[in-house]
């Protein structure tokens, strides 16, 4: 079956450093996403792995390893704003357009002062 | 600006009634499009998936003659709320990827539904 898993909460302070992991067990595999929701809000793009390694977008950063099913979101320099749900999602096929994509069931980060 | 719209943001509706929500593709067309349901403090669970031209595909467990889905043009599907009751009540979000974008997909503003 497919499931994904991330951690329910995650608390940090204004200025720090956090990691998010993400495991995932799909059937195929074509792409792994993260977003960004704030509470009842639509998601909001962060970034888009398809290839091993680390992708580097401002503060936050990505990294995927296929082999090992595992993600994870960094988050650099951490403000108030970013205190929201960060949300994994896997597409499992190739049809890029045509494919729903899979969350796990989100990781509430608050940051505080 | 936005590229996937969504309508209403907000509705109430009295229980028993039936509530439509509408998706549009603004600068793309969009052959498929996916309908999803979150509760609070949930992640999005996929409904179904609206394909133009062709019946939707719904995910187990989803009502096909609850929640009707028509996307008669390449730039918009609706979903249709029939009969509504207050455990429908959800925060309902479609989203569409471009093609040849793989990268990419894009979410609607979301529409609260709340049923009284």
């Amino acid at each position: 079956g497919q499931n994904i898993d991330q951690p329910t909460e995650m608390t940090a302070t204004e200025g720090a450093i956090v990691q998010i992991n993400c495991t995932y067990q799909t059937s195929g595999f074509n792409g792994l996403f993260w977003y960004q929701q704030h509470a009842g809000e639509a998601p909001t793009f962060l970034s888009y792995n398809v290839l091993d390694g680390l992708e580097e977008k401002g503060r936050f950063s990505s990294f995927l390893s296929r082999s090992k099913g595992y993600s994870y979101l960094l988050l650099k320099e951490l403000q108030m704003k970013d205190s929201a749900s960060y949300l994994c999602a896997v597409r499992d096929h190739d049809n890029q357009a045509g494919t729903a994509l899979i969350f796990g069931k989100g990781t509430t980060l608050s940051v505080s002062s | 600006g936005a590229v996937v719209s969504q309508h209403p943001s907000w509705v109430i509706c009295k229980s028993g009634t039936s509530v439509k929500i509408e998706c549009r593709s603004l600068d793309f067309q969009a052959t498929t499009m996916f309908w999803y349901r979150q509760f609070p403090k949930q992640s999005l669970m996929l409904m179904a998936t609206s394909n133009e031209g062709s019946k939707a595909t719904y995910e187990q467990g989803v009502e096909k003659d609850k929640f009707l889905i028509n996307h008669a043009s390449l730039t918009l599907s609706t979903l249709t709320v029939t009969s509504a009751h207050p455990e429908d009540s959800s925060f309902y979000i479609c989203s569409a990827g471009r093609a040849g974008r793989g990268n990419t997909i894009y979410f609607g503003e979301g529409s609260w539904l709340t049923v009284v």
